[in-house]
């Protein structure tokens, strides 16, 4: 069965450090995204791609980065660690085309619980 | 301005009771498209429901329902006869078409817990 899966599960970080969430589709969707999860937020995108050698910045994308090198892969980097980082993270798939084509909803991972200390 | 509001913060119901959670949302696309999705304890977001905006059927899949009415740009959830296992956290989530291309936005989400 397809799915999408992120690593670590959870982590544990310093300050200053730089950290590497992954997030791996199995789906074949063009469309990948990540999101931050804290009280009283809700869900914010971070970062979002919509195909390879595509990336788009969300509204909180300050201090996070993305690449995508392949269609199944949005490895999602925090390039300083801030403990204002601290948070779950999500990545979701769809198999929508943007706003040029079809939209399909969007199939989200276990999360990532990240810690910064 | 918050595109999707869901003005319950948490219900709490006992065992067998219906429960409706409202979500009001804010668009000036015509095309756009209105998703559930559920949070349970376990913290994975499950997908529940996709409606789209020229599409006004209300749905049921066993004990869920929605209501979607443009009018009122509500796009509401009804749990029937409710379970424990029924309790999570519930996230209205508006997709706009030309405005915000696709990407979701979510309302803050409303927690139910069913007691037994």
């Amino acid at each position: 069965d397809a799915e999408i899966t992120q690593s670590p599960r959870h982590k544990i970080t310093e300050t200053g450090r730089q950290v590497t969430l992954a997030c791996h589709q199995t789906w074949n969707h063009n469309n990948m995204f990540w999101y931050r999860q804290d009280l009283g937020h809700g869900l914010r995108l971070i970062h979002y791609s919509y195909g390879v050698q595509d990336t788009n910045k969300g509204e909180v994308s300050d201090g996070y980065s993305v690449s995508r090198s392949n269609t199944e892969d949005l490895p999602l980097t925090l390039e300083s660690a801030a403990s204002s980082q601290t948070s779950v993270y999500f990545c979701a798939s769809s198999g929508g085309q943007g706003a040029s084509g079809l939209y399909n909803e969007q199939f989200f991972g276990p999360g990532t619980r990240l810690t910064v200390l | 301005a918050q595109k999707v509001t869901q003005a319950q913060t948490e219900i709490s119901v006992v065992e067998k009771e219906d429960v409706t959670l409202d979500c009001v949302y804010e668009t000036r696309d015509t095309t756009y498209y209105l998703f559930w999705y559920k949070q349970p304890p376990s913290g994975e977001l499950v997908f529940l429901i996709r409606r789209n905006s020229f599409d006004e059927q209300n749905e049921i899949s066993g004990r869920y329902s929605w209501n979607f009415q443009k009018s009122t740009s509500s796009f509401n959830f009804t749990i029937t006869a409710s379970q424990v296992v029924d309790s999570a956290v519930y996230f209205c989530a508006l997709s706009e078409a030309f405005t915000n291309d696709y990407k979701l936005s979510f309302g803050a989400g409303t927690t139910v817990t069913v007691r037994a």
